[in-house]
């Protein structure tokens, strides 16, 4: 039974439009969570982080916004740039293990 | 620094040969780890390490041995390849823990026939 969910494959979005990823989660363990964005033939980067202790955290254009008692995470970016085009996945901690959702392909369309 | 590295790019193997996939970091990081990514399931962890002469279990470590015998190395040995093992695997270290920033490897496609 996957823990980490990304119910959506992919999504595309206007250049200069926000782009909204979202990921769910089961386990009420998990105490930190990460977004990585990967691009082909790459392996992922870190883009952003945020605890459990806290609701937001923002960097730049990118929001992840962390609703516990849903058990939902999503990342906002604000403005979208054609360079954002990837795929980005969810990682969830909980010990010294990682649990990655299974990804969402953005396109963002000049 | 090189950050992380990974050797061979790419490899294709027989059922029931062996092989050790190379991994090596340059940054001085403690916790180091091994991924395979299948399309639609994302990464699932392999094994990690917390620093040398410590390995743990990950979520798929069926089929697969690490050892750390330095900071800097972490090889992932496989003994008999399947061809359920068919993946790209990535190798990522970060400073302490697997919730610090993660620094990934670019990956060793693995084909096994």
């Amino acid at each position: 039974d996957q823990q980490v969910k990304q119910n959506s494959p992919s999504l595309s979005v206007q250049e200069g439009r926000i782009s909204i990823l979202n990921c769910d989660y089961t386990n009420s363990m998990f105490d930190y969570f990460l977004w990585y964005k990967k691009y082909p033939a790459e392996g992922p980067t870190f883009l952003i982080s945020i605890s459990s202790i806290k609701d937001k955290n923002e960097d730049g254009r990118f929001t992840v916004f962390l609703n516990k008692s849903a058990k939902h995470l999503s990342l906002h970016i604000v403005p979208s740039q054609p360079g954002d085009s990837a795929v980005y996945f969810c990682a969830l901690n909980a010990g010294n293990m990682l649990t990655f959702g299974g990804g969402t392909r953005l396109m963002v369309k000049p | 620094n090189a950050g992380v590295t990974q050797t061979p790019k790419f490899q294709v193997l027989k059922t029931g040969q062996s092989m050790t996939l190379q991994c090596a970091q340059d940054m001085n990081h403690e916790y180091m780890s091994w991924y395979r990514q299948d399309p639609g399931m994302g990464l699932r962890l392999i094994h990690y390490s917390v620093g040398a002469g410590i390995t743990d279990q990950g979520e798929v470590p069926n089929g697969y041995n690490v050892s750390r015998s330095t900071t800097e190395d972490f090889p992932l040995r496989l003994l008999s390849a399947a061809p359920s093992q068919t993946s790209v695997y990535f190798c990522a270290s970060s400073y302490w823990t697997s919730s610090d920033e993660q620094f990934f490897g670019p990956g060793t496609r693995l084909t096994v026939l």
